[in-house]
């Protein structure tokens, strides 16, 4: 089974802080993403990478940016944290572009700022 | 502008009975389309998908039925049990485009026992 793995699954940080969120992926995956769930908005994509340093915004990447320095690790980074990006961060990984079963997903990370 | 749209925020549903859960899309060039189920503290999981070549597909106690005239799928749970309670996405893909999957915002599906 594929596993994608969040290094956190909670945390709580300051306004202004510089956050690091870490992701990896067991499966070989070219294709990684990180979106953000919040209630009543589903799930917003912020970026996306379908290779190693190769990077995409997404609908919502205001505020933070990304890092792929291996093909098993996608990093989110929250260069100053205030807290309207308090919310459910979701890493996944697909095979390729036509991956039938779509994306692979972490179990989240709950940041709050305060 | 949301181009993948789950109008019910919720539905309840009685053990044993038939849950339909919607979607509606704006965007012709979506070919792919995905039902994911979330439970509460984990991350989404794949449920069933369908190509835009196909108006039904079935695994199990799930179909997808696609309607591309209408721009509209849905889901049919049968028969629902208990521990199909969660928040249920539709995610579509434009395959010949970018990577990217857009997914609706969500429905929470409460099945009664």
């Amino acid at each position: 089974d594929v596993k994608v793995t969040q290094s956190s699954r909670y945390l709580v940080k300051r306004t202004g802080e510089k956050v690091f969120l870490e992701c990896v992926q067991d499966m070989d995956h070219e294709n990684m993403f990180w979106y953000r769930q919040d209630p009543g908005l589903g799930l917003r994509l912020i970026y996306f990478s379908y290779d190693v340093k190769m990077k995409e915004k997404g609908d919502i990447p205001e505020g933070y940016s990304v890092s792929r320095e291996k093909k098993e690790r996608f990093s989110l980074i929250l260069e100053s944290a205030s807290t309207n990006q308090t919310s459910m961060y979701l890493c996944a990984s697909s095979l390729s572009r036509l991956s039938l079963k779509g994306l692979f997903f972490g179990s989240g990370t709950q940041l709050s700022v305060l | 502008d949301q181009q993948v749209k789950q109008n019910s925020p919720s539905l309840s549903v009685q053990e044993g009975r038939i849950s339909i859960l919607n979607c509606d899309y704006t965007n012709s060039m979506f070919d792919y389309f995905l039902w994911y189920k979330k439970y509460p503290a984990e991350g989404p999981t794949f449920l069933i998908s369908i190509s835009s070549i196909k108006d039904k597909n079935e695994d199990g106690r799930f179909t997808v039925f696609l309607n591309k005239s209408a721009k509209h799928l849905s889901l049919h749970i049968v028969p629902s049990q208990p521990g199909d309670s969660a928040v249920y996405f539709c995610a579509a893909s434009d395959t010949s485009g970018t990577y990217k999957y857009i997914f609706g915002t969500g429905t929470r599906l409460k099945v009664l026992a």
